[in-house]
């Protein structure tokens, strides 16, 4: 059973850079086929994809993001990370990280980044 | 950017309705859609992916369908465990782009 797992600060200063990273067991992100993603939910408000790595490194972000994201993978560690530079409290939400194929067959718990002075 | 649309945007339905929710694309999409239900607190859940898959374990009141830019999820027999909001995402451009989200509540 492949699990995601979240971690990362819970709170962050504005014009900081944002940093999580998805720990994925039961699996491995080496085997390809797969494209690891990042997902947010603002407070009481709807899903936004912000991007995604394949397990070559190849990236593709939201193109409303772009300019602030980073996704990075760690095949050795079976991990991959995302950093969102300048944040501001517009991006306070709820992260998600999630394996894509046809769909988004597994999901992490979710981790609540608040930006906040 | 290929842009999804959801209607409605809220549903009153009462348990045994039949409900179908659209999902338009701004683009032809084939059948690359999936559709996911969101309870308050809860990680999204996948019910239904390339259009008309059902995911293993979900109920068989859950059906999708269409093709190219509308698509359709409905649920045949509304239960009490089904009153959620539900999206739909399509994965056919690099950039998997969500609907807006339609929120099914008690009549």
């Amino acid at each position: 059973q492949v699990q995601l797992q979240e971690s990362g600060p819970g709170l962050v200063k504005p014009s900081q850079t944002l940093s999580l990273t998805c720990t994925v067991s039961g699996g491995s992100i080496s085997s390809g086929g797969y494209y690891w993603s990042w997902i947010r939910q603002h407070p009481g408000k709807g899903l936004e994809w912000i991007g995604y790595i394949y397990y070559s490194g190849s990236t593709y972000y939201n193109p409303s993001l772009k300019s602030r994201v980073t996704i990075s993978v760690d095949t050795s560690k079976n991990q991959f990370s995302l950093k969102l530079s300048s944040v501001t409290a517009a991006d306070t939400a709820v992260y998600y990280c999630a394996r894509v194929r046809a769909a988004i067959d597994y999901w992490g718990q979710g981790t609540l980044v608040t930006v906040s002075s | 950017d290929i842009q999804v649309t959801q209607s409605p945007s809220f549903l009153s339905a009462s348990v045994g309705d039949r409900v179908t929710i659209t999902c338009r694309a701004s683009q032809d999409i084939s059948t690359y859609l999936a559709w996911y239900q969101q309870n308050p607190g809860k990680v999204p859940k996948l019910l239904i992916y390339d259009a008309s898959t059902l995911q293993s374990g979900v109920p068989s009141r859950f059906s999708g369908s269409g093709s190219g830019t509308e698509f359709t999820l409905t649920i045949s027999s509304l239960q009490p465990e089904d009153f959620a909001t539900y999206y739909c995402q399509q994965l056919d451009s690099y950039s998997f782009t969500f609907g807006p989200g339609t929120k099914v509540d008690f009549k």
